[in-house]
């Protein structure tokens, strides 16, 4: 069965400090990770999709990376704006549904 | 494009009640999902539907649940009775094929007392 495993499970920054979120995953034949925010009594918005080791995506203040048994989400200099719940989900195999992990809550202090 | 609508947005329901939960995916999208989100055990797939078809339903917890998709264009999920338990916030999210992204719609909270 697929394994999503996300660190750390909250994280509290000031605004300007950078950090990362880490997303571990243990799959058999990943098509894709993928990368959602979820903010408080919303749906998840998607953020990025990555495909293969070595892939990176920005968007904004926001870098994913993508190896072999993890990925990265980067925050630059994240503002207040940047509070949300990050969720990461892979599909692997012949499988179409998305796997999810339980998310990191980032907390961003103005 | 309003992006994936449900409704209703919240739902509070006495046990033994039946409760329909409705999904108007994004126009062109092909496959729909129906997940399930609660603090113990974050987000789950509850059922899946590809050109309106239902393809797994492995995900619904128990025969109580069900759902259907007459056309491109609307589904349902219906909980016949519910019970305490069922209590979450369902998500429904469409795309565009099986290896897109998914869009999520803003969610159904309910409450089952």
């Amino acid at each position: 069965e697929d394994q999503v495993t996300q660190s750390p499970e909250a994280l509290r920054l000031q605004e300007g400090e950078s950090s990362s979120l880490n997303c571990s995953y243990t799959v058999s034949g990943l098509r894709g990770l993928f990368w959602y925010r979820q903010d408080p009594g919303k749906g998840p918005e998607f953020l990025f999709t990555l495909y293969s080791a070595g892939e990176e995506k920005e968007k904004e203040r926001l870098k994913a990376t993508l190896t072999k048994k993890e990925s990265f989400l980067h925050i630059t200099a994240p503002k207040p704006e940047d509070s949300a719940t990050y969720l990461c989900a892979v599909q692997a195999g012949s499988h179409y549904k998305l796997s999810f992990g339980a998310g990191t809550t980032v907390t961003v202090r103005a | 494009d309003a992006g994936v609508i449900q409704s209703p947005r919240h739902e509070v329901t006495e046990m033994g009640q039946e409760v329909t939960l409705r999904c108007k995916p994004i126009s062109g999208h092909n496959s729909l999902f129906w997940y399930r989100q609660t603090m113990m055990r974050g987000l789950e797939l509850l059922i899946y539907f590809n050109n309106n078809v239902p393809i797994d339903d492995s995900g619904m917890p128990e025969d109580r649940f069900s759902a259907k998709m007459p056309n491109a264009s609307f589904s349902t999920l219906k909980i016949q009775p519910s019970e305490p338990r069922d209590s979450a916030v369902y998500f429904c999210a469409s795309s565009y094929d099986t290896n897109s992204e998914a869009f999520f719609g803003q969610g159904t909270r309910l409450t089952v007392v």
